[in-house]
């Protein structure tokens, strides 16, 4: 695609659910970055992948928090059991290669857990 | 983990003038990115930037990696410059780590 696209959004959702949140990447990147961004803070990396691999995920918070990347492609980012602290903006991000290449992000996807 | 200092913390500008944002950071990268998120949160691409300097338009950008610092100029600000500045390194462990921003308000 032109640009990288996530879904849904705007997601409101009760305490306690499952969510899971979509990244498009462009088409043809092999980088995929996951970061989340609370109100007035800068984005805080969660994990990336090279094509499928997973390649670090030691930015995420807990093991209520997942991400898979199965075909290199779409990516999609899965929080278990949400609680209010994890309300935040959810942003992808793509590049064409690793580390040497500009990253371009998403408009992101904002979670409120109430 | 690496450090990403950026300054000032906080500017206010009157429309036309020019400013100079300062990213500082730790330890060698292979990659600096500047970014302007705008009032409605997009996160835009400015410039891509591990060495050397580069223009575009009323934007310009310097970074010294030997010195570990880079620079973000912005001449004849406009009210549409507002929002948060943020440079971001990778490296070499290819995770993109984010500074702690510069917000900038442009006043008419």
């Amino acid at each position: 695609g032109a640009g990288v696209s996530q879904s849904p959004r705007y997601k409101v959702t009760k305490r306690g659910q499952d969510v899971a949140l979509r990244c498009d990447p462009i088409s043809g990147h092999v980088s995929l970055y996951w970061y989340r961004q609370a109100l007035g803070q800068g984005p805080e990396f969660l994990t990336y992948f090279n094509y499928e691999a997973q390649q670090d995920k030691s930015g995420l918070p807990n093991d209520r928090f997942s991400a898979e990347r199965p075909e290199g492609s779409i990516s999609t980012l899965t929080i278990q059991r949400t609680e209010q602290r994890d309300s935040a903006m959810y942003r992808c991000a793509s590049s064409l290669g690793v580390g040497k290449s500009t990253i371009y992000f998403g408009e992101g996807s904002w979670l409120t857990v109430v | 983990g690496i450090q990403v200092e950026q300054s000032p913390p906080d500017l206010i500008l009157q429309e036309g003038a020019n400013s100079t944002l300062r990213c500082n950071f730790s330890d060698s990268v292979n990659n600096l990115q500047w970014f302007h998120q705008n009032p409605w949160g997009q996160l835009i691409n400015l410039f891509y930037i591990p060495s050397g300097t580069k223009q575009n338009g009323r934007l310009s950008a310097t970074t010294v990696a030997t010195e570990r610092y880079s620079l973000l100029y912005i001449s004849s600000s406009q009210t549409t410059d507002s929002g948060v500045y943020f440079c971001a390194v990778i490296t070499g462990a290819n995770n993109l780590f984010f500074g702690t921003g510069t917000r900038l308000t442009v006043i008419p």
